[in-house]
């Protein structure tokens, strides 16, 4: 059975620190991996994707992702996090969604 | 830039009663889909539409729950009879195609059953 698992409910980074989110899935064949941004009463805007190709994956708002097979994991960076960066960040294998990392960025 | 519209942005309502949550998808896009999140916890998948019919729905979308196209926009989810276990943000979503697409998701409905 698909299933994504985000391990960090909560991150906390100080503003130009450079940020990673973690997420691991589980899928038998290819996966098709998103990321999501949440900021606070809003609804999801995806940031980017994966389906095939170049496992280094640009996105925007100055986002990446990289595809590591090996790992089963898909996680976000990101060089230097902005304030308004702050947000949920959820990971998801086509529709199936993680938990949801809160990202917090200290000033 | 076209996108997912919403309607009501909050819908109260008592337990027991029916709700429809209505959606407008973007205009070309021809697969849709509901998610839900209750407060505090993840996006959940409830079902995908395609071709005026449902192509994958999950445990959650029970005999409750069901979904309609009733023209040639609007997008439809409705609850025959709400529990307060119900409550949660409902995220309308579409897409071009299917699995490999994006999906574009509107502003989310948010129902509070009391």
């Amino acid at each position: 059975a698909q299933s994504v698992t985000q391990p960090d409910i909560h991150i906390t980074v100080s503003e130009g620190a450079s940020l990673e989110l973690r997420c691991n899935y589980s899928y038998g064949a290819t996966p098709y991996l998103f990321w999501y941004v949440q900021s606070p009463g809003q609804g999801l805007q995806l940031l980017l994707k994966y389906f095939s190709g170049d496992t280094l994956v640009q996105g925007i708002k100055g986002f990446e992702a990289e595809f590591k097979r090996s790992q089963s994991s898909f996680n976000l960076r990101k060089p230097s996090v902005h304030w308004s960066d702050a947000a949920e960040y959820f990971c998801a294998v086509g529709s199936i969604f993680g938990s949801g990392t809160r990202l917090l960025v200290r000033p | 830039e076209p996108e997912v519209t919403q309607t009501p942005s909050h819908q109260v309502t008592q337990m027991g009663q029916e709700v429809i949550l209505r959606c407008v998808p973007i205009s070309n896009h021809l697969y849709f889909y509901w998610y839900r999140q209750i407060l505090g916890q993840k996006v959940e998948f409830l079902v995908s539409f395609y071709n005026n019919e449902i192509s994958e729905k999950s445990e959650i979308f029970d005999d409750q729950f069901s979904v309609e196209r009733p023209d040639g926009s609007n997008f439809t989810l409705k609850i025959r009879s709400t529990k307060l276990e119900d409550s949660a943000m409902y995220f309308c979503a579409s897409s071009e195609g299917i699995r490999t697409d994006t999906q574009y998701f509107g502003p989310g409905t948010r129902l509070t059953v009391l």
